[in-house]
């Protein structure tokens, strides 16, 4: 399996571009997360969904963040405009419903993409 | 509004010793507790979890503990070995969660020496 993928795994822009992050859950996997990761938040959930539904997105920062997950196998986030202050590193990971009816808590991350605005 | 805390960045313990890493909550409503790790340039991978009805839970070096009244968890990391350098974030998920939702910590980082 080849795991979470995530590109670009780096991304320099100028203030004021609009970024796109794109994220390839693992096959199968019915939850998918989108993360920042910054020193003093430590990972900082932004958004997910289920089901290419999205669920909960109370940790979207502002407008000019927004997240879409078009099919099962493909997700992107958009910054538009970006800022100096949105450098970070961004993980998207994914998880999925144990067929049991329980949930899966354990989640497999990507290995991120390193924003930076100048 | 941080509900989970690690209030300690870094943690510097000697090769062979025991690392203890801590974690606080806020929010009474968690009820399952994991701990990642990560290395530089790669996602957090799962190390061990408990759930709120147990208070220790074991897995080869690592044991996490929880004590609920104090709202507390710590990860003993027993003997450390160099590769165990990293960092470790502490997360939570409450009872009425939906999805496997998780709220993490900052994450504290262990140096293991030599």
């Amino acid at each position: 399996d080849a795991g979470v993928i995530q590109s670009p795994r780096h991304e320099v822009t100028e203030m004021g571009q609009e970024v796109t992050l794109r994220c390839k859950p693992i096959s199968g996997h019915d939850y998918l997360f989108w993360y920042r990761q910054t020193m003093m938040r430590g990972l900082e959930l932004l958004i997910y969904f289920n089901n290419n539904v999205p669920i909960d997105d109370s940790g979207m920062p502002e407008d000019r963040f927004s997240a879409k997950m078009p099919n099962a196998s493909f997700s992107t986030l958009k910054i538009q405009p970006s800022e100096p202050r949105d450098s970070a590193v961004y993980f998207c990971a994914s998880s999925q419903t144990i067929l049991t009816g329980g949930l899966s808590y354990e989640q497999y991350f990507g290995p991120g993409t390193r924003l930076t605005v100048t | 509004d941080q509900q989970v805390k690690q209030n300690s960045p870094s943690l510097s313990v000697q090769e062979g010793r025991i690392s203890i890493l801590n974690c606080d909550y806020t929010n009474s409503m968690f009820d399952y507790f994991l701990w990642y790790k990560k290395y530089p340039a790669e996602g957090p991978t799962f190390l061990i979890s408990i759930s709120s009805i147990k208070d220790k839970n074991e897995d080869g070096r690592f044991t996490v503990f929880l004590n609920k009244s104090a709202k507390h968890l710590s990860l003993h990391i027993v003997p450390s070995q160099p590769g165990d350098s990293a960092v470790y974030f502490c997360a939570a998920s409450p009872y009425y969660n939906q999805g496997g939702k998780l709220i993490f910590g900052q994450g504290t980082e262990l140096s293991v020496k030599p």
